[in-house]
């Protein structure tokens, strides 16, 4: 079955570290998207790459980095200069077609 | 960026109650979607509207794109205590460098007391 992966589900960071969140789909869509959500907030857009070796920046782009060097993957990095990092990261795919986005499960990153 | 004026932010109800939630915008959108976010998943498309005046029914939801193409509805119909959830409004534009990408509402936090 199609659909969009992320990886981990859960993420422990020390401070100071960067980690990569993954995001892999198998839907054959062309845009890819992340999202950052605190509690009980809504979504805020941190990047996003509509074809492949392009990305652009959302919202809240600053201390995190992202790669397309494939259509079916998507890692985000969380660096060392982003100064709160601790949220749920959510990634999404959307078709040629466009239409909705496809959502992850999602990844909870909380520093420690 | 851009957000779209999405209210309640939150609601406390019985189960059993009809439950209505809007979504506007000063921008015109050419669809309307309408995702539910249950706790640590992400959201998952409920109902899209893709024409002015649409009314489109999925079992006890059902949801409205407005013929002014600036905003939206859903309700939901005899609430039952799986409905629990944040429910987000998302509309996409109509071209420029926002073409294909959504505009998302800040979420209504669903709350149902059995």
């Amino acid at each position: 079955d199609g659909g969009i992966t992320q990886s981990p589900k859960y993420l422990f960071r020390k401070e100071g570290q960067n980690v990569t969140l993954s995001c892999e789909q198998n839907l054959n869509h062309d845009a890819m998207y992340w999202y950052r959500q605190d509690p009980g907030q809504g979504l805020r857009l941190i990047y996003y790459s509509q074809i492949v070796n392009d990305f652009q920046k959302g919202d809240i782009a600053e201390g995190y980095s992202v790669s397309r060097e494939k259509k079916e993957s998507f890692p985000l990095t969380v660096t060392s200069a982003q100064k709160n990092p601790t949220a749920f990261y959510l990634c999404a795919s959307q078709g040629r077609h466009l239409g909705g986005y496809t959502f992850g499960s999602g990844t909870r990153l909380t520093v420690v | 960026g851009q957000q779209l004026n999405q209210s309640p932010q939150s609601m406390f109800i019985q189960e059993g109650e009809d439950v209505s939630m809007n979504c506007t915008s000063s921008s015109i959108f050419n669809t309307w979607l309408w995702y539910k976010q249950e706790p640590g998943e992400g959201p998952v498309l409920l109902i899209a509207l893709y024409k002015a005046g649409e009314l489109t029914s999925n079992g006890r939801l059902t949801a409205q794109f407005g013929i002014t193409r600036k905003d939206s509805f859903l309700n939901i119909s005899a609430s039952i205590p799986s409905d629990v959830g944040i429910y987000f409004c998302a509309g996409q534009g109509a071209g420029g460098t926002s073409y294909g990408k959504l505009t998302f509402g800040q979420g209504t936090i669903l709350t149902v007391h059995p």
